[in-house]
């Protein structure tokens, strides 16, 4: 089966416009989970969706970012007002967080996102 | 809050060589994962290997292993008989066991360099 998608590939923006980032993951997995690269930086997490639960913000930098998920499966992460701060890969990443193999997150290829 | 410490910024190795990354972190739970991540110029993260805190034998995985210090909270990846492709990001990471939230905690990263 396919992997976890997303898109854009790359996205550049102008300081001040507002960003969409959308996440596609694996069907059937309940997890999924927004993680932000900055350049030379590991990932650093943003927000974590499991099933219908109330998703987990206590990873968004700002006010800026809000992220949603529709019908349990696509995501769309939003950044309002961009700044050049928010130049970053954005990652995505799904798993099943529950039974076996609940440990494993699978990956999207990111999106780049640069603000000039 | 969990952190993770990755001290050497780059490695590099001789082909068929044998390298060692470091990796320390701090946790105040008792059971969670450890894992090694790699990740190529293409930004997509690949799995190298896993280890359950409760374990204490040291995973390995073909040519990947690693040493598991609970007490030290160390965690470093071996890699034996260096390959072209092993040049990458590689990237060490926790997560809590059982945890509501369940993100990763990474490191820096280790910029591991291959000369043929």
């Amino acid at each position: 089966g396919a992997g976890v998608s997303q898109s854009p590939s790359n996205k550049v923006t102008e300081k001040g416009k507002d960003v969409e980032l959308r996440c596609d993951p694996i069907s059937g997995h309940t997890a999924l989970y927004w993680y932000r690269q900055s350049l030379g930086q590991g990932l650093e997490f943003l927000i974590y969706f499991q099933g219908n639960s109330a998703p987990d913000k206590s990873g968004l930098p700002s006010d800026r970012f809000s992220a949603e998920r529709t019908g349990g499966s696509v995501s769309t992460l939003t950044i309002q007002r961009t700044q050049q701060e928010d130049s970053a890969v954005y990652l995505c990443a799904s798993s099943l967080r529950s039974g076996q193999g609940r440990w494993r997150q699978y990956f999207g290829p990111g999106t780049r996102l640069t603000v000039t | 809050a969990q952190t993770v410490t990755q001290s050497q910024p780059e490695m590099s190795v001789q082909e068929a060589e044998t390298v060692t990354l470091s990796c320390t972190y701090d946790t105040s739970e008792s059971d969670y994962y450890l894992f090694w991540y790699k990740q190529p110029p293409s930004r997509q993260m690949i799995l190298v290997i896993r280890q359950e805190a409760y374990k204490q034998q040291n995973a390995t995985e073909n040519r990947f292993s690693v040493n598991f210090q609970k007490a030290a909270k160390s965690f470093s990846l071996k890699i034996s008989d260096s390959q072209l492709g092993d040049a990458a990001m590689y990237f060490c990471a926790c997560e809590n066991y059982g945890g509501s939230q369940g993100n990763l905690i990474f490191g820096k990263g280790t910029k591991l360099s291959v000369k043929p």
